[in-house]
């Protein structure tokens, strides 16, 4: 079975500063994506970023960036420039593949990780 | 109304009662699925329905009964509760090709 660990249960960063969050996995599967998902007060899940196994380069959007390494099972996020909207949870989540390349939907979420910036 | 909308926001119920929360997406999407999100807990996926189909069901007590009558519309029929079951229920949906679920508001459930 897969399992997503985010071993930092809560951080804190500055304003305009760079933070990175951990996250690791554990899979025996070797099609898969992985996912940062952001939830912040009151308000519901969005998606920052998607990162596909097959994809050795890593996936960045705007201010979000990973480090994924496959081998370590280890995904991280980091956010750039950090801004006061950037307060929330934020979950590590894992999928596999199905066999012809469609998902099966069944997303695996780590505990969490609460961010607090800080003006 | 855009994206996926969940009803109601906020829901306390006795053990006795019988209720039921509704998840509608608004997006073209083809499957839909139940997540209960618990204090300290990760998100638990309960149930996922592909083309009105249920194709999960994660060992979820019987006491909570998931309905999908089209693929824009799911349903969480909840009876004779118990207070563990207390929790934020959160509905999604994606294009099943596409992996990526997007996610309602959900219902925050009080069970007195």
């Amino acid at each position: 079975a897969q399992t997503v660990t985010q071993s930092q249960p809560e951080m804190s960063v500055q304003e305009a500063e760079t933070v990175t969050l951990s996250c690791t996995y554990d899979t025996s599967e070797n099609n898969y994506y992985l996912f940062w998902y952001k939830q912040p007060p009151s308000r519901q899940m969005i998606l920052v970023i998607r990162q596909e196994a097959y994809k050795q380069q890593n996936a960045t959007e705007n201010r979000f960036s990973v480090n994924f390494q496959k081998a370590a099972k280890s995904f991280s996020l980091k956010i750039s420039d950090s801004q006061l909207g950037d307060t929330a949870m934020y979950f590590c989540a894992f999928m596999k593949l199905g066999n012809y390349g469609g998902s099966q939907g069944n997303l695996i979420f780590g505990k969490g990780t609460k961010l607090s910036v800080k003006p | 109304e855009t994206g996926v909308t969940q009803t109601p926001r906020h829901l306390v119920m006795g053990m006795t009662n019988k209720k039921s929360l509704k998840c509608e997406q608004h997006l073209g999407h083809n499957a839909m699925y139940w997540y209960k999100q618990s204090a300290k807990k990760p998100l638990e996926l309960m149930f996922v329905y592909s083309l009105e189909e249920r194709v999960e069901n994660n060992s979820v007590p019987s006491r909570f009964s998931p309905e999908c009558p089209n693929s824009s519309h799911l349903f969480l029929h909840l009876h004779t509760l118990q207070p563990e079951d207390s929790a934020l229920y959160l509905c999604a949906s994606s294009q099943e090709w596409s992996a990526v679920q997007y996610f309602g508001p959900g219902t925050r459930l009080l069970v007195l």
